[in-house]
């Protein structure tokens, strides 16, 4: 167990809608990050927020958009859903330092989501 | 830019022997991280071993060891007494030591390891 936490596991929606994945770091992670695992592709960082703001933005769509909250939590929203958002969405945290190994990122369960 | 490659899209081992996975990186920096993550069918992706690049020594952690050579750009996985919980996706991964927001992964190589 990681320490990070993911919420749902599994999300079935259709082309069209948007959903909210939700994300809890690590005791004392100030950093988070979003990852999409596509079947016909490894981990794509999409984007990091780091003490609430956002820190980077890696191949995000404009149809989705994050935040983090003060209680350090993230979210993830995917909105205007095609089928080829199809996808595993992993949520990753780490202290946020500038650098240092240490800095290692710890991933999540993930939430898997299928538009039908 | 930075990628990361590995060649090997499927291995196999038999139970209590030895497997090496491979991965090579292309990079202009001197200074970065590299990194192991397992990835079993729970899909939980799960940190196996990480590398300073600064490090000559190898790290090992248990029946995991790498094999870091920097000049070459290559860090392989070797897993000795493999088990049957070793079956898994596994990813190699890179990212610049001052930039913990670029962390590049590679495709991955599915180990199945049989009784």
């Amino acid at each position: 167990d990681s320490g990070v936490t993911q919420t749902p596991k599994h999300l079935i929606t259709a082309t069209g809608q948007r959903v909210t994945l939700r994300c809890s770091p690590r005791s004392g992670d100030l950093s988070v990050y979003w990852y999409q695992q596509s079947l016909d592709q490894g981990l794509q960082f999409l984007i990091q927020y780091y003490n609430g703001e956002e820190r980077a933005k890696g191949n995000i769509l404009e149809r989705f958009s994050a935040q983090q909250f003060p209680d350090l939590h993230s979210e993830l929203n995917l909105s205007s859903l095609e089928l080829g958002d199809s996808a595993l969405y992993f949520c990753a945290s780490s202290l946020g330092l500038a650098g240092g190994v240490t800095d290692t990122q710890y991933f999540g369960p993930g939430t898997r989501l299928t538009v039908l | 830019a930075q990628t990361v490659t590995q060649s090997q899209p499927e291995m196999s081992v038999q139970e209590a022997e030895t497997v090496t996975l491979s991965c090579t990186y292309d990079t202009s920096e001197s200074d970065y991280y590299l990194f192991w993550y397992k990835q079993p069918p729970s899909r939980q992706m799960i940190l196996v071993i990480r590398q300073e690049a600064y490090k000559q020594q190898n790290a090992t952690e248990n029946r995991f060891s790498v094999n870091f050579q920097k000049a070459a750009k290559s860090f392989s996985l070797k897993i000795s007494d493999s088990q049957l919980g070793d079956a898994a996706m596994y990813f190699c991964a890179y990212r610049i030591a001052y930039n913990n927001n670029d962390m590049r992964f590679g495709a991955g190589t599915r180990l199945t390891v049989k009784p």
